[in-house]
């Protein structure tokens, strides 16, 4: 089956430092994107940025360049989403989502999906 | 880059056909036919329902169908169902700098 399964919910503390993950399986990790999405409570999606696993090359939003980096290590088929300080505004859902196959035309969609990793930023 | 617009709340009847606008600009919907809509239950991840504008992955229902005219593109859902209740999230490419943008997301009513 393919999947991305993300790490388990964290409760952090304002200025603390967080990496999340989201590990795929049933696939060639290094065949596809993955982009991260923030979900703030209650609000739409909003599209971060993504990493090629393959070469760890990355794009961000111009709204998240700089306050988060994304990376990978494709031996342990694991990408990773990580802040050095964080702010309660960072409070949110964050899922991983992978981009579909180049050649069947998915590649600007998101077509696996994690299963979200809930982050709570508080004093 | 703003996000694309949608209306906030769309509801039909059981049977009836609904559908879900989602408005960009010239940089993002009007140049790329890489539009793609999520389906979102509460509490879920999103799931996928059509990409490049009007294509319906493996496994999705035919009731759900896309279009785009110039800079807006939209989702139609025919024969509503119960369980088609669900947020509903657009999504377009926008270039090399940006590149992507979701839309404002609609609520999905049946009534």
């Amino acid at each position: 089956e393919v999947q991305l399964v993300q790490s388990g919910a964290e409760v952090k503390k304002p200025g603390e430092s967080l990496r999340i993950s989201c590990k795929g399986s049933g696939y060639s990790f290094t065949s596809y994107w993955i982009s991260w999405v923030r979900q703030m409570p209650g609000k739409g999606l909003e599209w971060m940025g993504r990493i090629d696993p393959s070469d760890s090359y990355t794009n961000y939003s111009p709204s998240f360049q700089g306050h988060v980096t994304i990376s990978a290590d494709k031996s342990i088929s694991t990408a990773y989403l990580q802040w050095s300080s964080l702010k309660a505004s960072d409070t949110a859902m964050y899922y991983c989502a992978r981009h579909g196959e180049r050649v069947a035309g998915l590649r600007n969609a998101f077509d696996i999906w994690g299963q979200g990793t809930m982050v709570t930023v508080s004093s | 880059q703003s996000a694309l617009t949608q209306p906030a709340s769309v509801s039909g009847s059981p049977g009836q056909s609904i559908t879900i606008s989602c408005t960009g600009t010239s940089s993002d919907v009007g140049s790329y036919n890489l539009v793609s809509w999520y389906q979102q239950h509460p509490g879920k991840a999103p799931k996928l329902m059509i990409y490049e504008v009007s294509k319906r992955p493996s496994g999705v229902s035919n009731r759900f169908s896309g279009s785009k005219s110039g800079n807006t593109a939209s989702l139609t859902i025919s024969g509503l169902q119960a369980e088609d209740e669900a947020d509903y999230y657009c999504c377009s490419y926008a270039g090399s700098s940006t590149l992507y943008v979701f839309g404002t997301g609609t609520k999905v009513t049946v009534l």
